[in-house]
């Protein structure tokens, strides 16, 4: 069964422009997460859809939004871009429910100028 | 708000040794606890899982231990290999004000498996 996949790999972009990241979970799963990380912060939870709808944020600020379609694929906006958004950003998908495995992609990389 | 520390933040041994790689945790009402390898510029890889009812998980040369009264969970890797090199994540999951769940992550123990 295919993994999360998560596209493109990698993106330079330079500051002020926008960015949308894409994640595809593992078939059956409703659940999408998406979690900053970068050397200082370690990993940080954006926000997390389940059936197309946002059931949590985190602390981020408003340049960084989602949505999630009826296949459960995800995708991540951000508008605004600053050097501080240079991470990796990761998407894990789930069954969506307390207790259930969390799997990872291998997330997009992106680096601001 | 559930605080996660990992210690040590890096760790070197010889190929063959035993070692355990620590993760405390603030708040103990988890749903359970998780345990990551990534590699370098790579996205995390699930290793074992501990509900919040289990004691601990065994996945061949792994075995995860979760403590909850005293906030402590362990990874013992048995018979170190280069291959083990990576850095381990542990994970809470918690409720959040929302109602849904998210992951609570340590900063990682990086460790080197030396030849």
């Amino acid at each position: 069964k295919a993994g999360v996949t998560q596209t493109p790999r990698y993106l330079i972009k330079t500051r002020g422009q926008q960015v949308t990241l894409s994640c595809s979970p593992i078939s059956g799963h409703r659940s999408v997460s998406w979690y900053q990380q970068t050397p200082g912060q370690g990993l940080q939870f954006l926000f997390e859809y389940f059936s197309e709808t946002q059931r949590n944020k985190g602390n981020f600020p408003g340049r960084f939004s989602g949505r999630q379609f009826s296949n459960s694929r995800s995708e991540m906006n951000v508008s605004t871009l600053e050097l501080g958004d240079s991470a990796l950003y990761l998407c894990a998908s789930s069954f969506g429910t307390a207790s259930y495995e969390q799997y990872f992609g291998p997330g997009t990389r992106l680096t601001v100028t | 708000k559930q605080e996660v520390t990992q210690i040590p933040a890096a760790l070197s041994v010889p190929e063959g040794e035993n070692l355990v790689l620590n993760c405390s945790f603030t708040d103990s009402a988890i749903y359970n606890l998780q345990w990551f390898r990534q590699d370098p510029g790579k996205g995390l890889t699930s290793l074992l899982l501990i509900q919040s009812s289990q004691r601990e998980q065994t996945s061949g040369r792994l075995n995860a231990s979760l403590d909850k009264s005293s906030g402590r969970s362990t990874l013992y890797i048995a018979a170190s290999q280069p291959g083990d090199s990576a850095t381990y994540l542990c994970a809470t999951e918690v409720t959040t004000r929302g109602g849904s769940e998210k992951l609570v992550f340590g900063k990682g123990t990086k460790l080197t498996v030396n030849p």
